[in-house]
């Protein structure tokens, strides 16, 4: 079975650019996940999707930040702009129904702003 | 609020010896305990977890972790630590609804010296 599958793996961009990060959870799960993990602030939950539906975005820095989940098998975050201080591993997880907290983290997204 | 404690940010055992990774909750209500762990450059895998079943929870890779109630704990340990349990470790808590989401600790970092 595939896993969670995360685009691009790695990403550079210059401050102020628009950088979009992609998830396609694994099929069947209905609950979708995005995180950051930083050395100083450790695994954040930015948002999280329940039936594609956003449930809980409490954790979204600010409003450069936005996700959408369209369908059950696409997912993306977008920053824009982007700033140096968005450098981060961002991860994309996906849960079964029923078992949310049984969570299948995709290889992540290594960001880097310049 | 839910929350968990995991103090000091790396551990270092020689091939062989036990590992204990410590994990302290806090929460108003029983709640559901896991283990992550995240390998080198990838995202984080489900180790075990604690559902109010059995307290002595036993997880993949020889690892298990007792819930203790009176202790608010639920620590970590494998008899036999292998080099190839290096590692970050993370313990992570919710409560015991159905679409309760994780808050994870900060981590701790597991070196197995030759």
């Amino acid at each position: 079975d595939a896993g969670v599958i995360q685009s691009p793996r790695h990403e550079v961009t210059e401050m102020g650019q628009e950088v979009t990060l992609r998830c396609k959870p694994i099929s069947g799960h209905n609950s979708l996940f995005w995180y950051r993990q930083t050395m100083m602030r450790g695994l954040e939950l930015l948002i999280y999707f329940n039936n594609n539906v956003p449930i809980d975005d409490s954790g979204m820095p600010e409003d450069r930040f936005s996700a959408k989940m369209p369908n059950a098998s696409f997912s993306t975050l977008k920053i824009q702009p982007s700033e140096p201080r968005d450098s981060a591993v961002y991860f994309c997880a996906s849960s079964p129904p029923d078992r949310i907290n049984e969570q299948f983290f995709g290889p992540g997204t290594r960001l880097t702003v310049l | 609020a839910q929350s968990v404690t995991q103090l000091g940010s790396h551990v270092s055992v020689s091939e062989g010896a036990l590992v204990l990774l410590r994990c302290n909750y806090s929460s108003s209500v029983p709640p559901y305990l896991f283990w992550y762990v995240q390998y080198p450059n990838q995202g984080l895998q489900l180790l075990l977890k604690y559902t109010s079943a059995a307290t002595l929870v036993k997880g993949i890779n020889g690892f298990e972790a007792e819930f203790k109630k009176s202790e608010t704990s639920f620590h970590l340990t494998k008899p036999s630590a292998h080099m190839s349990d290096a590692a970050e470790y993370f313990c992570a808590v919710s409560d015991t609804g159905a679409n309760s989401k994780l808050t994870f600790g900060k981590g701790i970092t597991l070196s197995v010296r030759p």
